[in-house]
């Protein structure tokens, strides 16, 4: 098993561009979430998802789009990026929608807005 | 409003020393609570946890113990290795909510 993937590692934006951060996990995880972590903030949870076509918000959901059409993939779209979206990103995922907590997370994906 | 709150930036201890780390939270909803260390560049993996039932879980050289009425929890590492120095961050849900809300982490550093 690959575990959970991200792609890219890297991206520098410039403000206005719009892209998507790519999540992918080959465990048949029902649940799934992007989370930010910043400086002296620890990891703030974006959107998370339950099961195929079905996502929700987290703690900071502006900004940020969601969709989950497969189990396997959850990618998370900034439409339109700012300075304060630059960031480490991380997806993780969960075999248990009722207990979610303990969670596998990607390598991370480090975004730099300017 | 911080619901998990780890107050020590950071830590360093003695190889073969025992490391204390530990975290406060406000929601008394909150009843499971896990620690998730990380390395730099990786994502975080998940190392312990304990559920409210509890006041005390093991798990090798990690014990992670539970103070409800003082909201309080800390993990202990017995005896410390280089390999623990990492981030760790506490984190709490409620079970059968899908939110994980976690602390700022604390960054051990082992001093061989």
């Amino acid at each position: 098993n690959a575990g959970v993937t991200q792609t890219p590692k890297f991206q520098v934006l410039k403000t206005g561009q719009s892209m998507t951060l790519q999540c992918a996990q080959d465990m048949n995880h029902e649940y799934m979430s992007w989370y930010r972590q910043d400086p002296g903030m620890g990891l703030r949870l974006i959107h998370y998802s339950v099961g195929a076509g079905i996502t929700d918000q987290g703690e900071v959901p502006n900004g940020y789009n969601v969709s989950r059409s497969t189990t396997e993939d959850f990618p998370l779209r900034l439409l339109s990026a700012a300075p304060s979206q630059t960031s480490v990103y991380f997806c993780a995922s969960s075999v248990s929608t009722k207990s979610p907590a303990e969670q596998y997370f990607g390598p991370g994906t480090r975004l730099t807005v300017t | 409003d911080q619901q998990v709150k780890q107050n020590s930036p950071s830590l360093s201890v003695q190889e073969g020393r025992i490391s204390i780390l530990n975290c406060d939270y406000t929601n008394s909803m909150f009843d499971y609570f896990l620690w998730y260390k990380k390395y730099p560049a990786e994502g975080p993996t998940f190392l312990i946890s304990i559920s409210s039932i509890k006041d005390k879980n093991e798990d090798g050289r990690f014990t992670v113990f539970l103070n409800k009425s003082a909201k309080h929890l800390s993990l202990h590492i017995v005896p410390s290795q280089p390999g623990d120095s990492a981030v760790y961050f506490c984190a709490a849900n409620t079970f059968g909510n899908e939110k994980l809300t976690f602390g700022t982490g604390t960054r051990l550093t082992i001093i061989p």
